[in-house]
């Protein structure tokens, strides 16, 4: 069974702070990483895709691969309260379809 | 451009009845997959269709079925709703199996 593992307890950082979120994915065969922003009430957003092992910087966002460790990361540099949401992590091999951990939920507070 | 639309944004529907969710993605994509995501819990997948043939099929019962139309949009339909299948119907789009995937809106799904 494909499993996607992200943390169910909320984040919580204070506004200009970094945010650090985490996945752990189960399928070695995995190729293909992906970072969805999903705010209350609404369908997810995708923010960051990455598919090769290091980092992947896109403006304040860093996605983060290591495929040994079967990790991957997304860094949020000067958290904002606008990124306050739920963030899912997805993975996908080749041209199988997405699977998603349940998501972490990020408080940025003012 | 526009992005993926879907309709309608909310249903109600009571037990036993049927309902048909519609999806039109982006233009030039012609992949469209389905999920449905409850509260709490990540999407999980359902049908995926390329080029009006389904490539792929998720652990749901037969009561959900799924078709693309030659000009790329595509229909989830359920049967014999159940409460359970209380949820947010998502459409993704995608060039084709192998590319990024951008979903649309959703369906709020409500089943009395």
């Amino acid at each position: 069974q494909k499993e996607v593992e992200q943390n169910s307890r909320p984040l919580s950082v204070p506004e200009g702070a970094i945010a650090s979120l985490n996945c752990t994915y189960s399928d070695r065969g995995s190729q293909s990483f992906f970072w969805y922003r999903q705010y209350s009430g609404k369908s997810p957003e995708l923010i960051m895709s990455i598919y090769s092992n290091g980092d992947k910087e896109d403006g304040r966002f860093t996605a983060q691969l290591n495929k040994a460790s079967q990790y991957v990361s997304l860094l949020i540099r000067d958290s904002q309260p606008s990124d306050s949401a739920t963030y899912l992590c997805a993975v996908k091999r080749g041209y199988s379809t997405l699977t998603f951990g349940k998501g972490t939920m990020l408080l940025v507070s003012p | 451009d526009a992005g993926v639309t879907q309709s309608p944004t909310h249903l109600i529907k009571t037990r036993g009845q049927h309902v048909t969710l519609r999806c039109s993605p982006i233009s030039g994509h012609k992949s469209v997959s389905w999920y449905q995501q409850v509260l709490g819990q990540g999407p999980q997948f359902i049908f995926q269709y390329y080029e009006k043939e389904e490539r792929g099929r998720g652990n749901f019962p037969d009561r959900f079925s799924a078709r693309q139309f030659p000009n790329y949009s595509s229909e989830l339909n359920v049967n014999a709703l159940l409460l359970g299948d209380s949820a947010l119907y998502l459409c993704a789009s995608s060039f084709d199996v192998a590319n990024e995937q951008f979903f649309g809106p959703g369906t709020r799904l409500t089943v009395l």
